[in-house]
């Protein structure tokens, strides 16, 4: 079963544009992370967010997360054409496993 | 390279016959993650190794399907008798560390695909 769902599934942007990804999960977690996938290749870790965060940067990517909303969002500031690919939230929920949400294919327009 | 290298990196097999793929993890990284994604889903968990012990098994795991870490480095899942359902990306990743807030690094997966 995937606990992490992303909206919206698919996104298509112009460079330069801001992309807005969001996450809403159903139960408690330990952290979030965010991860990068280009086509048919394997995922990249991208950022991780504890539970006990609320915003956290890394280059252009900011990343929020509400505990009492069950949710997250990635933002890609300054989009680039290299940024097209899948992004999917990933949850633990403490323990060993990580789950993966469907995804956002994202497209940025060159 | 050093980092999660799966082989192979495709395979065609019939339905029926076993395939045996390896994923060689990071080598100081304890933990060892199997996964497997199917197209335009997020990946799902499959098995989780911490040094040589299985300490999780996902329910999508059936009888079918081992996986072993014999010494702590390198896994293999195998997949007895094939099945059309069973064609997917199979990932596997890696991380270091006691903790649930670990980064696991990911291999580039090996498609399978059962005719």
């Amino acid at each position: 079963s995937q606990q992490g769902e992303e909206d919206p599934q698919a996104l298509s942007i112009q460079e330069g544009e801001n992309a807005t990804m969001n996450c809403s999960y159903k139960t408690s977690i330990n952290n979030l992370q965010w991860y990068r996938q280009n086509s048919g290749r394997g995922l990249v870790h991208l950022i991780l967010i504890r539970s006990n965060e609320r915003e956290k940067h890394s280059g252009r990517l900011r990343v929020t997360l509400d505990t009492s909303k069950k949710s997250s969002s990635l933002l890609i500031t300054a989009s680039r054409a290299a940024d097209t690919a899948s992004y999917f939230c990933a949850t633990n929920t403490g323990g060993f496993k990580t789950i993966f949400g469907a995804g956002t294919r994202l497209f940025v327009k060159a | 390279d050093t980092g999660v290298s799966q082989d192979p990196r495709h395979k065609i097999t019939k339905r029926g016959q076993n395939v045996t793929f390896r994923c060689d993890p990071i080598s100081e990284h304890n933990r060892l993650y199997w996964y497997r994604q199917t197209l335009g889903q997020g990946p799902e968990f499959l098995t989780y190794f911490q040094n040589e012990a299985q300490l999780e098994k996902s329910r999508l795991l059936s009888d079918r399907f081992s996986a072993e870490r014999p010494k702590g480095s390198f896994s293999t899942l195998e997949i007895q008798r094939t099945e059309q359902g069973d064609s997917a990306m199979y990932l596997c990743a890696s991380s270091k560390g006691q903790g649930a807030d670990t980064e696991a690094f990911f291999g580039q997966g090996t498609r399978l695909t059962v005719v």
